[in-house]
């Protein structure tokens, strides 16, 4: 069965500061995708990305940045730098390749401080 | 523009007063699926759709009904709302597509409707 944590209910933080968000999944499969989702004060969740489980190579996108770990089965969310903006709900997500489910983490919610 | 849609996006309502909220895609998936999300739980399964008139269970299907009579619409029914039933929905349509060779799932959400049963 898959499952995925998200050890950390609350951060809060002061602006320009790097933050880091945990990720720790469970999958029997060996093919599958690890995801990252925004969800902003208005609610709609906002896909931040998609990782196989074939491709371990670290992912940057300007203040965001990705840690696939497959030997420890983690997926962390840096985000440097971090502004008001960045204030919300972030979900890590798993899905096996041929089920039409995603299971969610409990989400961690982020404040940034000004 | 590829979208899914949700209606309504709010809703209050009372316990035992059948609702619908509808759901519909325009990218001819045929993968459709409904979370609900709450505090501490992130998003769960509610039901999902393989298919035109093919339905299942997901993890937390008590309370509710689906159908999926057309390709675009998979409607969430409450037949006889309860409070615990008060949560943020989510719509979600979905396709297997291939990336370098692998296949993978690519989930698209609905704005989501906050639902309140008093």
């Amino acid at each position: 069965a898959q499952k995925v944590t998200q050890a950390q209910t609350e951060i809060s933080v002061v602006e320009k500061e790097d933050v880091t968000l945990d990720c720790v999944y469970e999958t029997r499969d060996t093919t599958y995708y690890l995801f990252w989702y925004k969800q902003p004060p208005s609610g709609e969740l906002v896909f931040l990305i998609r990782r196989n489980s074939f491709d371990e190579q670290n992912e940057i996108s300007g203040r965001y940045s990705w840690n696939f770990q497959k030997s420890t089965s983690s997926f962390n969310f840096t985000i440097t730098a971090s502004q008001v903006v960045d204030s919300a709900v972030y979900f890590c997500a798993l899905s096996e390749v041929y089920e039409n489910d995603m299971r969610f983490g409990a989400g961690t919610r982020l404040t940034v401080k000004p | 523009e590829a979208q899914v849609t949700q209606n309504p996006r709010y809703l209050i309502t009372v316990t035992g007063k059948k609702l619908t909220v509808t759901c519909s895609q325009n990218m001819n998936h045929e993968y459709m699926s409904w979370y609900r999300q709450d505090p501490g739980l992130g998003l769960r399964q509610i039901y999902y759709s393989m298919n035109v008139e093919v339905t299942d269970k997901g993890d937390v299907p008590e309370g509710y009904k689906v159908s999926r009579k057309e390709k675009r619409n998979f409607p969430l029914i409450l037949e006889s709302p309860s409070p615990n039933q008060t949560s943020l929905y989510f719509c979600a349509s979905s396709y297997i597509g291939l990336a370098g060779g692998s296949p993978y799932n690519e989930q698209f959400f609905g704005p989501g409707t906050r639902l309140t049963v008093l």
